[in-house]
């Protein structure tokens, strides 16, 4: 079984800064992880994903998240927060098994305000 | 934009009331998911189909029931509907074997009056 845990439901910086969204999570077998950002009234998009190689993945718009399997942590980063960026952001855990489901479960959210 | 269909947009019913939420996936992508968002209890995976097979289940309840379409589009069935099951219904779909992220539909907003 998976877990999702994200630090914080919301986060609150200003324009330019640094942007950190925490995620750990828990797996019994190796995890494929992701995050997406959810705008006010819309679906999910993919920002990024871990499969398997390269720990540091980047994604669109910027961020970038790297894979710790000591930490179990996906952490989401963007050295400058943008007002664009102000959005609800889901990390997201899936097993793929050949010939079973691989359904994502995900963490509560972090929703993200960017001050001017 | 996604790729992925999905209508109504909103849909809003009465307690006792059945309805049907459809889903169209991306071009090629063989597999499908239901997922609820909530306020209470978050993102949720209700259901998954490949290629017309059932193949994962989550928390949905006995009330709900979904299928796949030999055309590869999907419904998902809501009845005897209460308060509680407002909530906003996605559907995702992916290429099972290639690569594993999941492309989402804009979303069924169903409010239950």
């Amino acid at each position: 079984a998976q877990s999702v845990t994200q630090l914080g439901s919301h986060v609150s910086v200003s324009e330019g800064a640094l942007v950190l969204l925490r995620c750990n999570y828990s797996s019994s077998v190796p995890p494929y992880l992701f995050w997406y950002v959810q705008y006010p009234n819309q679906g999910l998009q993919l920002l990024l994903k871990y499969t398997t190689g390269a720990t540091l993945v980047k994604g669109i718009n910027g961020f970038e998240a790297e894979f710790k399997k000591s930490e179990t942590s996906f952490h989401l980063t963007k050295p400058s927060a943008h007002m664009s960026d102000a959005a609800e952001y889901f990390c997201a855990v899936s097993a793929p098994q050949y010939n079973a489901g691989n359904m994502l479960t995900f963490g509560g959210g972090t929703r993200l305000m960017v001050k001017p | 934009d996604s790729g992925v269909t999905q209508t109504p947009k909103h849909l809003i019913t009465a307690t006792g009331q059945r309805v049907t939420l459809r889903c169209s996936p991306r071009s090629g992508d063989l597999s499908v998911y239901w997922y609820q968002q909530s306020l209470d209890q978050g993102l949720q995976f209700l259901i998954q189909y490949y290629n017309g097979e059932e193949r994962a289940k989550g928390n949905i309840l006995e009330r709900f029931s979904a299928q796949q379409f030999p055309d590869l589009h999907s419904e998902l069935n809501l009845s005897s509907l209460e308060l509680g099951d407002s909530a906003l219904y996605f559907c995702a779909s992916s290429v099972v074997g290639t690569s594993y992220e999941q492309y989402f539909g804009p979303g069924t907003r169903l409010t239950v009056t």
